[in-house]
């Protein structure tokens, strides 16, 4: 299985709203990654989980919030959301997460998040 | 000035045309990813590679470590290869956590 599946596909959402982005990965990888995308740009990478462990925030707003419940489950929740916060939300993840060595990452196919 | 570089932005092709995207990039790498993304929908990584070259199918993927260049080349090119197609360098340097994207080639290929 070199799938990581996300759930759901698509979510609209009011600004006061609570929900939460699920991403999921059978293949016994260590390391997985959120990250934001925009129409037409590359994406942006928000964090990254070692060992069900945060390692990276990249100076993301305390509206978005990551969980790693365990190796093979990462979730998002999402709290307070602006407009400008719709995009499509990928996860991704890859073997491990260590120095001098080269990590494929497995994406998934994305949640479309509309903040209305 | 982006880290990675990709030419051409947009490319028009015919079907059965060879297709070649070129990326340059500025940094040391331990390795070079080739990824594709369909219209809103999500990545799927095609090649990584660190030197040389690589074959899947009808892709081809190239690197050229001293010159800091890779081509992604499909042959044959078919109307369902329409997508947009990312470099992304991995760095050498410290944390290898983190891709440096360019900001994609978006590829047609009519009938």
């Amino acid at each position: 299985d070199t799938e990581v599946t996300q759930t759901p596909k698509h979510l609209v959402m009011g600004m006061t709203n609570k929900k939460s982005l699920k991403c999921e990965q059978h293949m016994g990888h260590r390391a997985m990654y959120w990250y934001k995308q925009k129409a037409k740009k590359p994406p942006e990478l928000m964090f990254v989980y070692s060992y069900e462990k945060l390692s990276i925030n990249e100076s993301v707003p305390s509206r978005f919030s990551p969980e790693c419940p365990n190796s093979s489950l990462l979730n998002l929740h999402l709290h307070a959301l602006q407009p400008e916060d719709s995009a499509l939300y990928l996860c991704a993840s890859s073997q491990v997460l260590r120095a001098k060595v080269y990590n494929e990452q497995f994406f998934g196919p994305g949640t479309r998040l509309t903040v209305l | 000035k982006n880290e990675v570089e990709q030419s051409p932005q947009n490319l028009t092709a015919q079907e059965g045309e060879f297709i070649t995207i070129n990326c340059s990039y500025s940094v040391g790498i331990s390795a070079l990813h080739w990824l594709q993304q369909h219209p809103g929908g999500g990545i799927v990584s095609l090649f990584m590679l660190s030197s040389g070259k690589k074959k899947h199918g009808r892709l081809i993927a190239t690197i050229n470590i001293q010159e800091k260049h890779s081509s992604l080349h499909i042959t044959a090119s078919h109307p369902r290869d329409s997508a947009v197609y990312i470099c992304a360098a991995e760095n050498s340097g410290g944390s290898n956590y983190k891709l440096t994207f360019g900001k994609g080639t978006l590829l047609t290929v009519n009938p």
